[in-house]
């Protein structure tokens, strides 16, 4: 299995404040996701990436930005932190290019905006 | 409109007996890929099975099953032999070609085994 880590594991943060989780691999994986779980409605996805400084967006992605400025890392910035964005996200990254491929998740971070 | 839809909200297997959670979805990529994941309450997501929208054959993982049928675009997880173990959310997920590989997930079961 590919190395996949999130940090930080817990967050707690103000309304309004900047906050940015990081989500870091070991191999060489183009495709990582951000994803976050709120409960009734399983993981949704936010951003995407398919290369160095190339990403999309998900199906929610208003309020968050992202960076890929290297292959290992994946960032994920809540510019202005709402109560709405309380929430477990979770990065994933599909380990290889062929279409048997999966998705290995990260152990996702907690968050809770105050 | 839903891309991913797991009907059972809920439900309740005795152990040692077979149960089906249920994955209806809806894409016109002729080329798709269709997971399952068990999330326990620990919170980690856990690969349990993959068919892809070319496969003739339904996949199978130990205990786990597929039943696909492209037809009727369902694709439905049967877990043979339930274990007290296996109490966990289930998520159904599908992959688009098209749609740069990105997963789709459903709203997920929850399973609880009772002894």
């Amino acid at each position: 299995d590919a190395g996949i880590t999130q940090s930080p594991r817990h967050k707690v943060t103000e309304t309004g404040t900047p906050v940015t989780l990081r989500c870091h691999q070991t191999e060489n994986h183009r495709y990582m996701y951000w994803y976050r779980q709120d409960p009734g409605h399983g993981l949704r996805l936010i951003h995407y990436s398919y290369g160095v400084k190339d990403t999309d967006k998900g199906e929610v992605s208003d309020g968050y930005s992202v960076s890929r400025s290297k292959t290992e890392d994946f960032l994920l910035t809540l510019e202005s932190a709402t109560s709405s964005q309380t929430s477990v996200y979770f990065c994933a990254i599909k380990a290889g290019e062929g279409d048997n491929y999966g998705y290995t998740f990260g152990s996702g971070t907690r968050l809770t905006v105050v | 409109a839903q891309k991913i839809t797991q009907t059972q909200p809920g439900m309740f297997v005795q152990e040692k007996e077979a149960v089906t959670l249920d994955c209806t979805y809806d894409t016109s990529d002729p080329s798709y890929g269709l997971f399952w994941y068990k999330q326990p309450s620990s919170g980690e997501m856990i690969f349990l099975i993959y068919q892809g929208s070319y496969d003739q054959q339904n996949a199978t993982e130990g205990r786990y099953s597929l039943n696909f049928q492209k037809a009727r675009k369902s694709a439905n997880l049967v877990i043979s032999a339930s274990q007290l173990g296996d109490s966990a959310m289930y998520f159904c997920a599908m992959r688009e070609v098209a749609a740069g590989n990105k997963l789709t997930f459903g709203g997920g079961t929850r399973v609880l085994v009772k002894p």
